[in-house]
């Protein structure tokens, strides 16, 4: 069973703080990894994909893959209040072309 | 910018009805899913289609389950039989290339399937 494993929060952060998201997964061979922001009763929209083991930073997010841990983390520096929001990790298995939900993390700036 | 389109936003059916939700993806994408979430649940894979046939499935696509690219713009999910379970937001996606390869998938604003 391929499964995407995630703390559910509820995390909480004030503004401006830096929020930390994390999320492991269970199948090895899986080789791209996405993370998904989703708003209460909306869809899923990319933040960031990540591939290579390392950081990949994009304005005030910050990826980071561990595959020989088979971990995957998002850094949200400078937290605002419209970053609360469920945050969604994906993985891609080798030789598929699905995704692998975790079940997220909600994630609540206070102001 | 190009997005993916799903109709209708909500619908309500009896329990042993037939239900088709419609989905335009990004034009140019040549990998099609459906995705389904229970309320309070995570996001699951139901199908993917490529090349006009599917090119994936989940234990949950069983035999009341079909998709359909009917012309070179609409991808439908038809569900056969409703069930009281089929209950969910059913989200279309779209991708250039697989996933595995990288490829992001682009998510639709979803379809809120009740069944009573």
């Amino acid at each position: 069973q391929k499964e995407v494993e995630q703390n559910s929060g509820p995390l909480s952060v004030p503004e401006g703080a830096i929020a930390s998201l994390n999320c492991t997964y269970s199948d090895r061979g899986s080789q791209s990894f996405f993370w998904y922001r989703q708003y209460s009763g909306k869809s899923p929209e990319l933040i960031m994909s990540i591939y290579s083991n390392g950081d990949k930073e994009d304005g005030r997010f910050t990826a980071q893959l561990n595959k020989a841990s088979q971990y995957v983390s998002l850094l949200i520096r400078d937290s605002q209040p419209s970053d609360s929001a469920t945050y969604l990790c994906a993985a891609s298995p080798e030789g598929f072309q699905k995704l692998v939900f975790g079940t997220g993390t909600r994630l609540l700036v206070s102001p | 910018e190009p997005e993916v389109t799903q109709t209708p936003s909500h619908q309500v059916t009896q329990m042993g009805q037939e239900v088709i939700l419609r989905c335009v993806p990004i034009s140019n994408h040549l990998y099609f899913y459906w995705y389904r979430q229970i309320l309070g649940q995570k996001v699951e894979f139901l199908v993917s289609f490529y090349n006009n046939e599917i090119s994936e499935k989940s234990e949950i696509f069983d035999d009341q389950f079909s998709v359909e690219r009917p012309d070179g713009s609409n991808f439908t999910l038809k569900i056969r039989s409703t069930k009281l379970e089929d209950s969910a937001m059913y989200f279309c996606a779209s991708s250039l290339g697989p996933s595995g390869a990288g490829e992001t998938q682009y998510f639709g604003p979803g379809t809120r399937l009740l069944v009573l």
